[in-house]
């Protein structure tokens, strides 16, 4: 099992650019989440879907903020546009229902200047 | 905020000592998981203790669980260098499905 998949493991852009940020979850995992990690503010969990649908959003910072999950083998966050306060590691994880234990990516180092 | 609070928020030991750490939350729990987190890598899961149980093992982990007082422990029995990270509990809440993370505790075991 290949685990969890995101893509790019870093990404820097300017102020203002647009940022996709991609997760494939582990196959037969239906639920998936996306947490944001900042020394400031630790992590925190931006939304979670189960079973491609969107359950939870409410960690979602800004209109700014957006995700989806069109089959259950992608996901992507996307901010557009972005500011150099969304500099964080983000991380995708999945597991298999609702209290299971999470697998977390490698995480997206985004860094906006 | 559910977010729990964990302390120490560091910790040093040698290796072969004993690593314990603690987590407190706010309110009624499903189940409580702690992971590891080692630098520039994604949460590994270690283990899950649901609110039913009061103590749950796996290998050199130990972790209990006090719901009359919202607090969970994890302890690390014969520290190795390896076990180097920070460590992370996290909680299902009863009212809902997603895990809330704790700020965490590093910790840092020395040869």
């Amino acid at each position: 099992d290949a685990g969890v998949i995101q893509s790019p493991r870093h990404e820097v852009t300017e102020m203002g650019q647009e940022v996709t940020l991609r997760c494939k979850p582990i196959s037969g995992h239906n639920s998936l989440f996306w947490y944001r990690q900042t020394m400031m503010r630790g992590l925190e969990l931006l939304i979670y879907f189960n079973n491609n649908v969107p359950i939870d959003d409410s960690g979602m910072p800004e209109d700014r903020f957006s995700a989806k999950m069109p089959n259950a083998s992608f996901s992507t966050l996307k901010i557009q546009p972005s500011e150099p306060r969304d500099s964080a590691v983000y991380f995708c994880a999945s597991s298999l229902g609702e209290g299971s234990p999470l697998h977390f990516g490698n995480g997206t180092r985004l860094t906006v200047t | 905020s559910q977010q729990g609070e964990e302390d120490p928020q560091a910790l040093s030991i040698q290796e072969g000592e004993n690593a314990t750490m603690n987590c407190s939350y706010k309110t009624s729990i499903n189940n409580l998981q702690w992971y590891r987190q080692n630098s520039g890598r994604g949460l590994v899961h270690l283990i899950l203790i649901r609110s039913n149980e009061r103590e749950k093992h796996s290998g050199r982990l130990r972790v209990t669980l006090d719901t009359s007082k919202k607090s969970s422990s994890l302890l690390i029995t014969a520290s190795r260098a390896a076990d180097t990270a920070s460590y992370f509990c996290a909680a299902i809440y009863n009212q809902g499905g997603k895990l809330i993370f704790g700020q965490g505790t590093e910790l840092s075991v020395k040869p």
